[in-house]
């Protein structure tokens, strides 16, 4: 089965700072890789995903790279701001799993 | 435009006892998948209705069990509760059958504890 690590578990920044958290799978089949925010007391919400056949996706301030060789794919938020602040989970999907990463806490410090 | 809509939201259960738990998928969505979410944790999967019946399943024992009915709607149900089973219960639609292949909707969850 897929396995799914994402690094790292936690990370603080300054408001207006970048944060990029890192998403590694092991099952070559995946080819759907989604980003979900979770914030406290709600469900996960899809915030960007990228298909197999793109290296890059970007939608304002987010982004997310694919390097399918090396099988990681990032998420990149830019100028970030307080509402930023959550769960953050990757997903890779492909073949019979549906696996999300154990998640990282991100902070944005106003 | 209704989203995943789940009942109850909150939910206290002795060891032993059975649940049931029911979700609405966003409209125009046709396949359900359950997720378990323990605190500090990533959402495990549990499994996948579409055409009312199971397609997928994770690492989850048979006390675990679902239902799709033929409005898209799913329930589902966990027999002889265990403490361990107490968690944060995920109900996510999408459109169209597969290894999730499509974006997952989720709702905002079914707070399950068991004492």
């Amino acid at each position: 089965g897929e396995n799914v690590e994402q690094h790292p578990s936690t990370l603080s920044v300054q408001e207006g700072d970048s944060a990029v958290i890192k998403c590694t799978y092991s099952d070559s089949a995946s080819n759907y890789f989604p980003w979900y925010k979770q914030e406290l007391g709600k469900g996960p919400q899809l915030i960007i995903d990228i298909r197999s056949n793109v290296g890059e996706k970007k939608d304002q301030r987010i982004a997310v790279t694919l390097n399918k060789t090396a099988k990681h794919f990032s998420l990149h938020i830019t100028e970030t701001q307080p509402e930023d602040s959550a769960v953050y989970f990757c997903a890779p999907l492909g073949g019979d799993d549906m696996r999300f990463g154990a998640g990282t806490r991100l902070t944005v410090k106003p | 435009d209704a989203g995943v809509t789940q009942s109850p939201t909150h939910l206290i259960k002795t060891r032993g006892q059975q649940v049931t738990l029911r979700c609405s998928p966003k409209s125009g969505h046709d396949t359900v998948s359950w997720y378990q979410q323990a605190l500090g944790q990533g959402p495990q999967f549990i499994f996948q209705y579409y055409e009312e019946e199971e397609r997928q399943r994770g690492n989850f024992p048979d006390r675990f069990s679902g239902h799709q009915f033929p409005n898209y709607s799913s329930e589902l149900n966990v027999n002889a509760l265990l403490l361990g089973d107490s968690a944060l219960y995920l109900c996510a639609s999408s459109l169209g059958q597969g290894g999730g292949n499509s974006p997952l909707h989720f709702g905002n969850g079914t707070r399950l504890t068991v004492t």
